[in-house]
């Protein structure tokens, strides 16, 4: 199947810094890209879904000046956690498709400690 | 590593039952779900079942766990057009945070 690849796959950062999470479609064009982000033990949850070229559709509830999506081009997207704090922490795991009616492949997720 | 296993396809028509499956390799596991993604959208969570749970029942949804054979199924009562999407059958390995999902099932109801 499709490969995609999430960088990177964990990350310790400061409070109040910035971390930036990549999500790379290796063989095929993604048109779309969808973020979750998943709490132990619970399953995912849906943050934002990005389409190339477009701004990006974030959920009810979650804070878009806080989670910076761009999905400048057809094999990259990037959530960047804006002044992240401990409560921050988490699973965070992209997937991508290349488009309606195809199959979404999923990244290997990032475990971002905020401490 | 778990390793999730579904079928590529389902065909069924409007009316019918439609019944997709998944088999998973880790005994330990303990959280499994059905996620349901409509074209263009992101996964939605359909239902979850616990590992120490046979059955659970919503509305028109039914999952079936057999743990001995590590199956799981998901069933749904009076196929609409609008069920027509691709399920995603995901299993949570005990001290794994992330799931395992499976390829997913595209489900194509024809009328």
């Amino acid at each position: 199947g499709a490969v995609v690849s999430q960088h990177p796959s964990w990350v310790i950062c400061k409070s109040g810094t910035s971390v930036k999470i990549e999500c790379r479609s290796l063989d095929f064009q993604a048109t779309t890209m969808f973020w979750y982000r998943q709490f132990p033990k619970q399953s995912l949850m849906l943050m934002a879904t990005s389409n190339e070229g477009s701004k990006a559709t974030y959920e009810q509830g979650v804070e878009k000046d806080k989670f910076l999506i761009n999905h400048a081009s057809l094999t990259l997207s990037t959530l960047t956690v804006t002044s992240a704090h401990p409560e921050d922490s988490s699973f965070y795991i992209c997937s991508a498709s290349a488009g309606p009616n195809t199959e979404a492949f999923f990244g290997q997720g990032t475990r971002l400690t905020v401490v | 590593g778990e390793d999730v296993e579904q079928s590529l396809f389902l065909s069924v028509r409007e009316g019918d039952s439609s019944v997709i499956n998944c088999t998973y390799t880790d005994s330990s596991s303990t959280y499994l779900y059905w996620y349901k993604q409509e074209p263009g959208a992101g996964l939605q969570l359909l239902t979850y079942i616990f590992s120490n749970m046979d059955m659970k029942q919503d509305q028109r949804l039914t999952v079936l766990l057999n743990k001995k054979d590590k199956h799981l199924s998901l069933r749904i009562a009076d196929t609409q057009t609008g069920d027509s999407a691709i399920y995603f059958c995901a299993v949570l390995s005990g001290g794994s945070y992330i799931p395992t999902f499976g390829r997913g099932t595209s489900l194509i109801v024809h009328p």
